[in-house]
C-alpha cells in the first residue's frame, strides 16, 4: 500500500491564481482531512469528509473548497490564492472516526507571492 | 477555549541521552491524547495513544505518561538516537471528536 499520497510536493503561485492540491489514499478509509501547518503553530483543520459525497468545514475553511466523489480521492481547491495561504498542506485519512489514528501524506509546500 | 501547549519549543541533546517533552492541555472533557512524530519534510506519524484512564503507554524507546487530574502529559525518550531528531506533536481529542493540536517540540539529537 502506498498509504496517503499528495501532489505536487511544492508549488509557487502568484496572488489570484488558482490550483488544486491532490490527495489519494489506498487504505479504503472513510474519513479524509485537509490540514495546514504554519511555522510554530499547530495543525489546523481546513475541511474533512466522512465518506464519498460528504464534506464539512473545519476550523479554517475560508478560501478553500473540497469535493469527495470517490472514497480514494479528496482534492483541495484554492480559487484565488492569497499570501496568507502560504503554508504546508497535509492530507490525512482514518478508517471510521476522527479519533482513530490518522495517516498523513508527505505534504504540499505552497508559496503564494 | 480548549488549548494544547507544549514545552520546550525546541531541544538539543547528545546521542544516547534521555529527554522528556511536556504537554499541558485545557481540553475538557477529553477522549484521548496522542503523540505524533514528524520528521522534517514528512507528515506526522502516530507514536502512542492514551485514553483518560491510562497513565502510561510505551512504544519501544518512547514512553508517554498522562495525568488527567493535572491535565499534563509527557513523552520520555530513552537512549536517544540520531533518527529521533524530529518534531513531536501532542494532540488531544475532545469528546466530540475534534482534535486540538499542540504547536510541537523540535528535538535535535547531535552525535
Amino acid at each position: 500500500n502506498a498509504g496517503v499520497t499528495q501532489t505536487p510536493k511544492f508549488r509557487i503561485l502568484k496572488i489570484g491564481q488558482s490550483m488544486t492540491l491532490q490527495c489519494t489514499q489506498d487504505m479504503n478509509h472513510n474519513y479524509m482531512y485537509w490540514y495546514r501547518q504554519d511555522p510554530g503553530m499547530g495543525l489546523k483543520l481546513i475541511y474533512y469528509s466522512v465518506g464519498a459525497g460528504i464534506t464539512d468545514k473545519g476550523e479554517v475553511p475560508n478560501g478553500y473548497n473540497v469535493s469527495r466523489s470517490t472514497t480514494e480521492d479528496f482534492p483541495l481547491r484554492l480559487e484565488l490564492a492569497a499570501p496568507s495561504q502560504t503554508s504546508v498542506y497535509f492530507c490525512a485519512s482514518s478508517y471510521i472516526s476522527q479519533q482513530e489514528t490518522q495517516y498523513f501524506g508527505p505534504g504540499t509546500r505552497l508559496l503564494v507571492l | 477555549k480548549n488549548q494544547v501547549e507544549q514545552s520546550p519549543q525546541s531541544l538539543i541533546i547528545l546521542e544516547g541521552k534521555n529527554c522528556t517533552l511536556q504537554c499541558n492541555y485545557t481540553v475538557s472533557p477529553f477522549s484521548n491524547l496522542r503523540w505524533y512524530k514528524q520528521d522534517t519534510g514528512r507528515g506526522p506519524v502516530s507514536l502512542t495513544i492514551m485514553t483518560f484512564s491510562e497513565n502510561t503507554k510505551s512504544n519501544r524507546r518512547y514512553t508517554a505518561t498522562l495525568d488527567a487530574d493535572t491535565k499534563q502529559s509527557s513523552l520520555h525518550i530513552t537512549a536517544s538516537q540520531l533518527s529521533d531528531s524530529a518534531s513531536y506533536i501532542c494532540v488531544v481529542s475532545e469528546e466530540t471528536g475534534k482534535l486540538i493540536f499542540g504547536q510541537g517540540t523540535t528535538l535535535q539529537v547531535k552525535p
